[in-house]
């Protein structure tokens, strides 16, 4: 099993250009999510989603947005990037949302 | 609103001495709780959980947390610490009432031979 992959590792975008961060899982993971780590502010919840499907808000939502067509699959799109959305972007899933959760790698985006 | 706290943002500790790494919750319902560490250049591992039943929880590497209803605390803890213990730690919560799992600010822990 690959478990929880994310492309690309990296990317650079200017403000104003939209993206898709890809997030991959191959263990029939019903729950994903996607955070965004910035130091001192630990890991945020920006969006998740309990099954194909179903999505709902996190706490910093605003400026993404996500869908869940299979159980996969949880691309997290950035419509408008601005600088404050430079972060380090980790997926995530898990069984439920009471399971261990299996983390990417993460991506390191910088928006100039 | 669930929400989590972890008061300290660096705890230093000699090898071989216990350590304590602090966690408090605020949930409607019963509270879902985590402890993941993050290595550095390596992913989020997660370390243990306490969902219900006894309220102290062992996990990986030696590492056990005691869960406080009272206190609402979920704080971290090893008899002996380890120089590879050094990391960064959160704590995460959910509950009966939501199915968000919110983290934590971090707690950097060093450990000194």
């Amino acid at each position: 099993n690959a478990g929880v992959t994310q492309t690309p590792k990296f990317q650079v975008l200017k403000t104003g250009q939209s993206m898709t961060l890809q997030c991959a899982q191959d263990m029939n993971h019903e729950y994903m999510s996607w955070y965004r780590q910035d130091p001192g502010m630990g890991l945020r919840l920006i969006h998740y989603s309990v099954g194909a499907g179903i999505t709902d808000q996190g706490e910093v939502p605003n400026g993404y947005n996500v869908s869940r067509s299979t159980t996969e699959d949880f691309p997290l799109r950035l419509l408008s990037a601005a600088p404050s959305q430079t972060s380090v972007y980790f997926c995530a899933s898990s069984g439920t949302s009471v399971d261990e959760q299996f983390f990417g790698p993460g991506t390191r985006l910088t928006v100039l | 609103a669930q929400s989590v706290a972890q008061p300290e943002d660096q705890v230093n500790v000699a090898e071989g001495n216990p350590l304590t790494v602090k966690c408090t919750y605020s949930v409607s319902g019963n509270p879902y709780l985590f402890w993941y560490v993050q290595y550095p250049n390596r992913g989020l591992q997660f370390l243990l959980k306490y969902i219900t039943g006894d309220n102290l929880v062992k996990g990986s590497y030696g590492f056990e947390a005691e869960f406080n209803k009272s206190q609402t605390s979920f704080h971290l803890k090893k008899p002996s610490a380890l120089v590879s213990d050094s990391a960064l730690y959160f704590c995460a919560v959910n509950s009966s009432s939501a199915s968000k799992i919110i983290f934590g600010s971090g707690t950097r822990l060093s450990i000194r031979p």
